[in-house]
């Protein structure tokens, strides 16, 4: 199995350019979930999906969009990439227990 | 105000030390999490738990609900025990995270 794929692993944008991050697991879980993780800080949640069809936002949501077409599948969109969102982005995705996350996308807005 | 604190933020132990990383919340909580990441940056699930006690080789984690207050302990500490310890929360449907203790375990 290959658990949670996150896609790229590393991206450098311009201001105001548009990207998404993919995301798929494997596991046939109901619940994925987007994190940013800025230096010092701790996890943030961006936006969550129970299953296919619904998501919804989390603590941090603005400036960015999901959709949840099929269960395997969550991408993440940027529309207008600011600095602010230079950061490390985690998809994660459960089925109710332990959560298992991707190896990260390292974003930076330059 | 962070929902969850974490502490120390920073612990070094000499190999075979007795650790314990601390986090308290300030929600309401249906189950915590104790994540482990990796000097690379990789994410792993340790523990879920929502009352007493789990215990997993050398790792053991509690959680007092009424107290609001959750520890893991690592027994035994190795250097590769090293990583940053992250305690997180479910409340609703919203994750909180705390910043993280990072622990270096010395040879």
């Amino acid at each position: 199995n290959a658990g949670v794929t996150q896609t790229p692993k590393f991206r450098i944008l311009k201001i105001g350019q548009s990207m998404t991050l993919q995301c798929t697991q494997d596991m046939n879980h109901n619940y994925m979930y987007w994190y940013r993780q800025d230096p010092g800080m701790g996890l943030k949640l961006i936006y969550y999906s129970v299953g296919a069809g619904i998501t919804d936002k989390g603590e941090v949501p603005n400036g960015y969009n999901v959709s949840r077409s099929t269960t395997e599948d969550f991408p993440l969109r940027l529309e207008l990439a600011a600095p602010s969102q230079t950061s490390v982005y985690f998809c994660a995705s459960t089925s109710g227990r332990p959560q298992h996350f991707g190896d990260g996308t390292r974003l930076s807005i330059l | 105000k962070n929902e969850v604190e974490q502490s120390p933020q920073n612990l070094t132990a000499q190999e075979g030390e007795f650790i314990t990383i601390n986090c308290s919340y300030s929600v309401g909580i249906s189950a915590l999490h104790w994540l482990q990441q990796h000097p690379g940056g990789g994410i792993v699930s340790l523990f879920m738990l929502s009352s007493g006690k789990k215990k997993h080789g050398r790792l053991i984690a509690t959680i007092n609900i009424q107290e609001k207050h959750s520890s893991l302990h690592i027994t035994a500490s190795h250097p590769r025990d090293s990583a940053v310890y992250i305690c997180a929360v479910i409340s609703g449907n919203q994750f909180y995270f705390g910043t993280g203790t990072s622990l270096t375990v010395i040879p």
